[in-house]
């Protein structure tokens, strides 16, 4: 079955240093979506992406959808002791009902760690 | 505003018994998922409601059944548990492609 992969597993960086996680599928993707998870608590929506080649960014953020639509990335840039958390990546290839996403696919996420 | 609710927030149970979760949707939103996480792991799709039915499921056993009532509330069944069951039950509810996670439920199967 469609399976989405995320590495690195985990990465510890200094604060003030850069963060990229990566993520590829298996199948070619309606869109992508990213998501937070802090320790203990629960997926926060951070962004999709639809277009193929999409670049998106929030504040120190950048998110990118490949032109194949089977890969992405999130990048920050300057780390911040907030940033800590799992940061997901989940892949949709159909449509989901009503205003709903589908069945959405998840990588097993990048554990970032900061050291102030 | 409420946001998504969930409950109860932990359960212990033993292998065999049968538990029922329960979740509110954020105020607007008609479609509900459930979603799987165990430890360590990101969250695998259980299955999806929308106007009262089961819409999408994804890759677990009949064990595993819900319900979606009038007010869009949901429930999700599973029977027979086993060790293996332990895990944060996640919902979440969407509108426009955002997805809204609630915080939970964490199941302790002994």
């Amino acid at each position: 079955g469609q399976q989405v992969m995320q590495i690195p597993q985990y990465q510890h960086v200094q604060e003030g240093e850069d963060f990229t996680t990566y993520c590829n599928s298996s199948t070619t993707l309606s869109n992508i979506q990213w998501y937070k998870q802090r320790p203990g608590g629960h997926p926060v929506f951070l962004i999709q992406l639809v277009k193929s080649g999409e670049v998106k960014k929030q504040k120190r953020l950048t998110f990118q959808f490949g032109e194949a639509k089977k890969n992405s990335s999130l990048h920050i840039t300057a780390t911040q002791t907030t940033d800590v958390g799992t940061y997901f990546c989940a892949g949709a290839n159909q449509g989901g009902y009503g205003g709903s996403q589908g069945n959405l696919i998840f990588g097993k996420g990048t554990k970032l760690s900061v050291k102030p | 505003d409420a946001g998504v609710t969930q409950s109860p927030t932990h359960l212990i149970k033993t292998r065999g018994q049968q538990v029922t979760l329960r979740c509110s949707p954020k105020s607007g939103h008609d479609t509900v998922s459930w979603y799987q996480q165990a430890l360590g792991q990101g969250p695998q799709f259980i299955f999806q409601y929308y106007e009262e039915e089961e819409r999408q499921r994804g890759n677990f056993p009949d064990r595993f059944s819900g319900h979606q009532f009038p007010n869009y509330s949901s429930e999700l069944n599973v029977n027979a548990l086993l060790l293996g069951d332990s895990a944060l039950y996640l919902c979440a509810s969407s509108f426009r492609n955002e997805q809204f996670f609630g915080p939970g439920t964490r199941l302790t199967v002994l």
